[in-house]
């Protein structure tokens, strides 16, 4: 049990297209899923914390106009990346919290995006 | 607040040798540790996590962590490696329902 999938699971656009990716629990209820973001050899930098049916948390320095998330359910969170430029290109990571205090979460498999 | 020490940014090791991945974390409160396994272009799969009980804390694929509350470490263990171990290794905290991650070691294990 607590398996997350992210679709696509990687992406090419062009410089000034929005890119959406989609996290989903597949076998259990998130309150509450978090976005990554890894950059070639180093550790997972948080971006913001997503609950279902409000607004998005963000990370100091992280944009938000840039970075849309929406938490439409229990079991679906997307982000979407606006106006991508190269700078954008990462990997980007998504996790489902489970249970009252969502101490453990549970990783998507990373959405590979290259902006050309 | 909190934050995560891997003390080495690469391990190379050969097969079938021990190997001690090390972690240091920062907290005068109880937390919740966790290590984690990422092979090339993956997301992250848990090996364990503490959360309380037991100092020493058993996970998949051989491995094994103790945490240490007066040295404030969490070191991770396997006495017996494997190539497929060859991964990165991120040791992470819990504050709050976020998780604070150190930087990762890269475990490179050789034949």
């Amino acid at each position: 049990g607590a398996v997350v999938s992210q679709h696509p699971s990687w992406v090419i656009c062009k410089s000034g297209t929005s890119v959406k990716i989609e996290c989903r629990s597949l076998d259990f209820q998130a309150t509450t899923m978090f976005w990554y973001r890894q950059f070639p050899k180093q550790s997972l930098m948080l971006m913001a914390t997503s609950n279902e049916g409000s607004k998005a948390t963000y990370e100091q320095g992280v944009e938000k106009d840039k970075f849309l998330i929406n938490h439409a359910s229990l079991t679906l969170s997307t982000l979407t990346v606006t106006s991508a430029h190269p700078e954008d290109s990462s990997f980007y990571i998504c996790s489902a919290g489970r249970g009252p205090s969502y101490n453990e979460q549970f990783f998507g498999p990373g959405t590979r995006l290259t902006v050309l | 607040a909190q934050s995560v020490t891997q003390l080495d940014s690469q391990v190379p090791v050969f097969e079938e040798a021990p190997v001690e991945l090390r972690c240091n974390y920062s907290s005068s409160v109880s937390v919740y540790l966790f290590w984690y396994v990422q092979y090339p272009n993956q997301g992250l799969q848990l090996l364990l996590k503490y959360l309380s009980g037991s100092t020493l804390v058993k996970g998949i694929n051989g491995f094994e962590a103790e945490f240490n509350k007066s040295q404030t470490s969490f070191h991770l263990r396997k006495p017996s490696v494997h190539i497929s171990d060859t991964a990165e290794y991120f040791c992470a905290v819990s504050q709050g329902g976020k998780l604070i991650f150190g930087q990762g070691t890269e475990l490179s294990v050789k034949p």
